[in-house]
């Protein structure tokens, strides 16, 4: 596709469900990256997938979460026995060449999760 | 570890005027890169602007400029001539300079900005 694509757009889940969001970045982006936007916070960063190297999860807060990305491309982030504290929207970006200047992220819009 | 702080939540411009958001960062590296995005309520981020630390002259893309201070440390964000669709939250954003660890972002916690007809 043109964009990223993250799906769905909106999910309500209840406490202590497991969810599954997915991101498709921009064909040819060796980059992807995982943020979470809680209201009123910025973007905290969750986890960054390049290429065939080994993912940079230092900023998943939780043994709960954890993210794959299949065949460098497709990459779906997991959130196991979710609580209420996780409800935020999350975003993903991809990137061509994400250690230059000129390597900027370009972001889906978002799944919401609401946690009941 | 770096941080961005953005300590206005909350701004508001009367359309046609010029309006500055605020950004100031911190870091112990000489290499870096900064970055306005602006987020409308679709919920995109958007790239608006960017600087490199090494580069002393202002960045400037049509009605957006900055002004880049690095002694300071502070990266503002200058719209003018202020347009309805410039109703959206701004998110200041550092990285660092060019290798695999410094490939992600770091985010202030943004700014919204309001536009008056």
């Amino acid at each position: 596709g043109a964009g990223v694509s993250q799906s769905p757009s909106n999910k309500v889940t209840e406490k202590g469900k497991d969810v599954e969001l997915r991101c498709d970045p921009i064909s040819g982006h060796t980059a992807l990256y995982w943020y979470r936007q809680s209201l009123g916070q910025g973007l905290e960063f969750l986890i960054y997938f390049q290429g065939n190297s080994a993912p940079d999860k230092s900023g998943l807060p939780s043994d709960r979460f954890s993210a794959e990305r299949t065949g460098g491309s497709v990459s779906t982030l997991t959130i196991q026995r979710t609580q209420q504290e996780d409800s935020a929207v999350y975003l993903c970006a991809s990137s061509l060449n994400p250690t230059s200047i000129t390597g900027e992220l370009f972001f889906g819009e978002g799944s919401r999760l609401t946690v009941l | 570890a770096q941080t961005v702080t953005q300590s206005q939540p909350e701004m508001s411009v009367q359309e046609a005027e010029t309006v500055t958001l605020s950004c100031t960062y911190d870091t112990s590296e000489s290499d870096y890169y900064l970055f306005w995005y602006k987020q409308p309520p679709s919920r995109q981020m958007i790239l608006v602007i960017r600087q490199e630390a090494y580069k002393q002259q202002n960045a400037t893309e049509n009605r957006f400029s900055v002004n880049f201070q690095k002694a300071a440390k502070s990266f503002s964000l200058k719209i003018s001539d202020s347009q309805l669709g410039d109703a959206a939250m701004y998110f200041c954003a550092y990285k660092g300079g060019p290798t695999r660890a410094n490939s992600k972002l770091t985010f202030g916690k943004g700014i919204t900005l309001s536009v008056r007809p």
